[in-house]
């Protein structure tokens, strides 16, 4: 199993709402990471697990509350959003954190849209 | 810091043509170098890699060289097809002084026209 999978694949919320967006992956990988992707712009990082634990958060809002609960599952949890945050998510995974070559891969992303 | 140059697009190719996406960085280690690739409403896919210089990534077609005494790894196809079109992302992974982080280009849109 060579897949990073994402649900919901669309998600649409209002302001005040609460929700989560749930990755998962089966190939054994350590590392795992939330991007945040506007339209026709290349994925900017977010958040970095490595085994479990929070290695590199770049200075995110916290309206926006990673977790990850397991090695294979990796959660991010959505409150108070604003209408800029509108934008395809994407969660990678990679074997390690920083090894050489050490390329990621990445799921087929959330589109979310704040309304 | 690091960083990613890549040619600007959008660029559009009849089907069969002869395919160049420029790729530079800039780096203070010894970074690996990735091409991805992004179809229309789907995420990134790891296109192919290379990790030290001289190596050669390819995959499906397409292939680049890591050349370190030009600081680049251009992207290159000898004959596109209409299922290529996507946006290509040139990246770098430098652990020693980014750790797991990826420096993405800008992207370049492809369009191939039948």
């Amino acid at each position: 199993d060579t897949e990073v999978t994402q649900t919901p694949k669309h998600l649409v919320m209002g302001m005040t709402n609460k929700k989560s967006l749930k990755c998962e992956q089966h190939m054994g990988h350590r590392a795992m990471y939330w991007y945040k992707q506007k339209a026709k712009k290349p994925p900017e990082l977010m958040f970095v697990y490595s085994y479990e634990k929070l290695s590199i958060n770049e200075s995110v809002p916290s309206r926006f509350s990673p977790e990850c609960p397991n090695s294979s599952l990796l959660n991010l949890h959505l409150h108070a959003l604003q209408p800029e945050d509108s934008a395809l998510y994407l969660c990678a995974s990679s074997r390690g954190a920083g090894g050489l070559g050490n390329e990621q891969f990445f799921g087929p992303g959330t589109r979310l849209t704040v309304l | 810091g690091n960083s990613v140059t890549q040619m600007e697009g959008p660029v559009t190719l009849s089907e069969e043509a002869f395919l160049t996406i420029n790729c530079t960085y800039t780096a203070t280690g010894y970074p690996s170098l990735f091409w991805y690739v992004q179809y229309p409403g789907e995420g990134l896919q790891l296109l192919l890699k290379a990790t030290k210089a001289d190596d050669k990534g390819s995959n499906k077609g397409f292939e680049a060289t890591y050349r370190k005494e030009t600081t680049s790894f251009h992207l290159e196809k000898g004959s596109v097809q209409v299922s290529d079109s996507a946006v290509y992302f040139c990246a770098l992974s430098d652990r020693e002084t980014s750790g797991s982080r990826l420096t993405f280009g800008e992207g370049t849109q492809l369009t191939v026209n039948p």
